[in-house]
């Protein structure tokens, strides 16, 4: 079966801009999760939305914000950027959820801030 | 909170055994473990939900101690296709957190 797909793979934006990732999970699959890497402060949970509602956050600014549409896929959105949101987005798709499902990456999406 | 991962990097022949530790601060619900090389994605290892319970994976194993909030992951007669960052991934609390993860390099 299909993976997970992100999209874009590789964008570039200035400081106050604002970005759009996409992720298509699974199929069957109603949970998508979102992550940052960075070297400095490894893997970040961001949030997870289950059946189009967000179920889980972490402990990141209101500037980045999501949402899952009816056919699971979801986005994520970083509003007024910063230097510091330059990072590999990896985005997980799960039956079950991250409090007790198996969790499938997709190859991420990474965001360079100028 | 992060949960803390030790050791942080471990260099291992071929055949060697090793153990890499999780530890939270918070009590848990469930515990995961991912590996991921270099330029890849996390691939899934195996999550364990109950206190004391043990799983595997081919050569692969983990417990999960619930009461001392711990979890640990076993690799026997490591391959070279084990090389990379393990990392233990913990939920509690409707948070998800990642440890800082753990580099692994078997050597021939």
């Amino acid at each position: 079966k299909a993976g997970v797909t992100q999209t874009p793979r590789y964008l570039i934006k200035t400081r106050g801009q604002q970005v759009t990732l996409s992720c298509s999970p699974i199929s069957g699959h109603r949970s998508v999760s979102w992550y940052q890497q960075t070297p400095g402060q490894g893997l970040q949970f961001l949030f997870e939305y289950f059946s189009e509602t967000q179920r889980n956050k972490g402990n990141f600014p209101g500037r980045f914000s999501g949402r899952q549409f009816s056919n699971s896929r979801s986005e994520m959105n970083v509003s007024t950027l910063e230097l510091g949101d330059s990072a590999l987005y990896l985005c997980a798709s799960s039956f079950a959820g991250v409090n007790t499902g198996e969790l499938f990456f997709g190859e991420g999406s990474r965001l360079t801030v100028l | 909170q992060q949960p803390v991962q030790s050791p942080q990097a471990v260099i291992l022949r071929e055949g060697e055994d090793a153990v890499i530790n999780c530890s939270s601060s918070k009590a848990l619900y469930s515990v995961h473990w991912y590996r991921q090389k270099h330029g890849e994605a996390p691939v899934f290892l195996m999550i364990l939900l109950k206190g004391g319970e043990q799983k595997g994976h081919e050569k692969i194993s983990a417990s999960f101690n619930e009461k001392k909030q711990q979890s640990s992951l076993y690799l026997t007669a490591s391959q070279l296709s084990y090389s990379g960052t393990y990392f233990c991934g913990t939920y509690n609390f409707n948070k998800f957190y990642f440890g800082s993860g753990t580099k692994l390099n078997v050597k021939p």
